[in-house]
């Protein structure tokens, strides 16, 4: 099945500054790739996704970038706050055309924005 | 973003005895998922369900079981607890690929 790898899996940056995560998957048949933020006791929440027909995505301060020929699709985090501190989840789907609806996570990265 | 909800939020079990987690979705998706959340695996796929009447297992479906009776509504259900099954359990789901999580469930077997 597919494996996604994803790092850092602590990532520590100053406030204002950029974040960066990155994940890789294995199986070419991999089509959306979503990530999800958790904060401390609280569920999993949909931030931004992007699908295999595109290489950037951009919403508000949330940038995806997506490279299907290296199979690695990133997370970046514009002028961070305080409150972008969080656990980060990539995960990838083959999606309907894969047979099943199914999607494989990262292990997470956890944020922490200095002020 | 979509409405999930999840019963008990809150559950201390025995060894040996028999948990029921219910998840119920107003938004007429067709796919359902069970995952447990535990320090150091992230998030692992139980089982998931296509629609009413299916179930299919996932990654980790060991110990436990799944039904789904309606298009609302899809359990998970441990026939026998074990200690090793203390876990944070989320419910989700979705059209097609994309997914959203219910509150989660802490579940806790003495």
């Amino acid at each position: 099945g597919e494996q996604v790898e994803q790092l850092p899996s602590i990532l520590r940056v100053q406030e204002g500054s950029s974040a960066s995560i990155n994940c890789s998957y294995e199986d070419s048949a991999s089509n959306y790739f979503p990530w999800y933020k958790q904060e401390p006791g609280e569920n999993p929440k949909l931030i931004i996704d992007i699908r295999s027909n595109m290489e950037r995505k951009q919403i508000q301060e949330l940038i995806v970038l997506l490279d299907k020929k290296a199979k690695r699709f990133s997370l970046h985090i514009t002028d961070t706050q305080p409150g972008d501190s969080a656990m980060y989840f990539c995960a990838a789907s083959a999606g309907a055309t894969g047979g099943n609806n199914k999607l494989t996570f990262g292990q997470g990265t956890v944020l922490s924005v200095i002020p | 973003e979509a409405a999930v909800t999840q019963s008990p939020r809150n559950k201390v079990a025995v060894t040996g005895g028999k948990v029921t987690l219910s998840c119920n979705q107003t938004n007429n998706h067709n796919n359902m998922y069970w995952y447990r959340q535990d320090t150091g695996h992230g998030l692992r796929l139980i089982h998931y369900s296509y629609g009413a009447g299916s179930t299919e297992k996932g990654d980790i479906p060991d110990g436990y079981k799944a039904s789904r009776p309606s298009q609302e509504n899809f359990s998970l259900i441990l026939e026998l607890a074990t200690p090793s099954q203390t876990s944070v359990y989320f419910c989700a789901s979705g059209p097609q690929d994309t997914q959203y999580f219910g509150p989660g469930t802490r579940l806790l077997v003495l």
